[in-house]
């Protein structure tokens, strides 16, 4: 049972606009900035979105981040056959004294 | 350009152990925390532990504290895990990844191309 909760998978028709959901606790995203991996099969994670809602430099503009209270969200509009991955999040915990990832979302772009 | 290269993956016999190693370049290695990621097949990201940039202070995974020992040599750019009593569900890719100094953060900015474990018999 992963700290975030993230919803298993998540679905989308190109130019479609999608939103994964993480949910958490004051200990961790209440209190501590959420980032973002997208991960394709058989390759590493990328950061995707750093600091709530940053983008790295090469990070498309359709990737958003938002983050209230205990909750964040990664959303991607207009929605492309690539962006067809896992994404998860990721925050620090004040109680474990560590990192927690959400269990990842599964992306079908149908 | 950042470049994290893992190495030391392989198969174990339970209970036995296995160092891994994570050779950086292309940043300041001294300034950076450092971590170690790992992804069972088929599973989610699990972080392991992270190594301030000066080594002076480590964190770890409830899963893993007491067994694995993260280590860094900065003359030498390079990070280690080491791990012990190895079980069956250790079985996985480890990653490492360059995080902000004091890496009390899950901010992960490069990420290495994993090394794979496996423990079995």
């Amino acid at each position: 049972q992963s700290a975030l909760t993230q919803p298993p998978s998540a679905s989308g028709t190109p130019g479609q606009r999608v939103t994964i959901s993480c949910s958490g606790s004051s200990s961790n995203i209440g209190s501590n900035t959420v980032n973002w991996y997208q991960q394709f099969p058989g390759t590493a994670p990328k950061l995707l979105i750093y600091s709530n809602d940053q983008r790295p430099s090469g990070v498309p503009d359709r990737f958003s981040g938002s983050k209230s209270g205990t909750s964040a969200s990664l959303a991607i509009s207009g929605l492309q056959s690539e962006d067809a991955a896992d994404y998860y999040c990721a925050a620090w915990d004040d109680n474990l004294n560590g990192v927690v990832f959400g269990g990842g979302t599964k992306l079908t772009v149908l | 350009q950042v470049q994290l290269v893992e190495s030391g993956g392989g198969v174990v016999q339970p209970g036995r152990s296995l160092r891994l190693s994570c050779a950086a370049s292309g940043f300041t290695f001294s300034s950076s925390g450092m971590h170690w990621v790992r992804q069972a097949p088929g599973k989610g990201l699990e972080w392991l532990a992270v190594i301030w940039y000066d080594g002076s202070n480590k964190y770890y995974a409830d899963s893993v504290k007491g067994r694995f020992t993260i280590s860094r040599d900065n003359s030498k750019n390079t990070v280690y895990l080491q791990m012990s009593s190895l079980r069956a569900e250790d079985t996985a890719v480890y990653y490492c990844a360059k995080g902000a100094p004091l890496g009390m953060s899950g901010y992960f900015d490069y990420w290495g191309q994993g090394t794979l474990v496996t423990v079995s018999s």
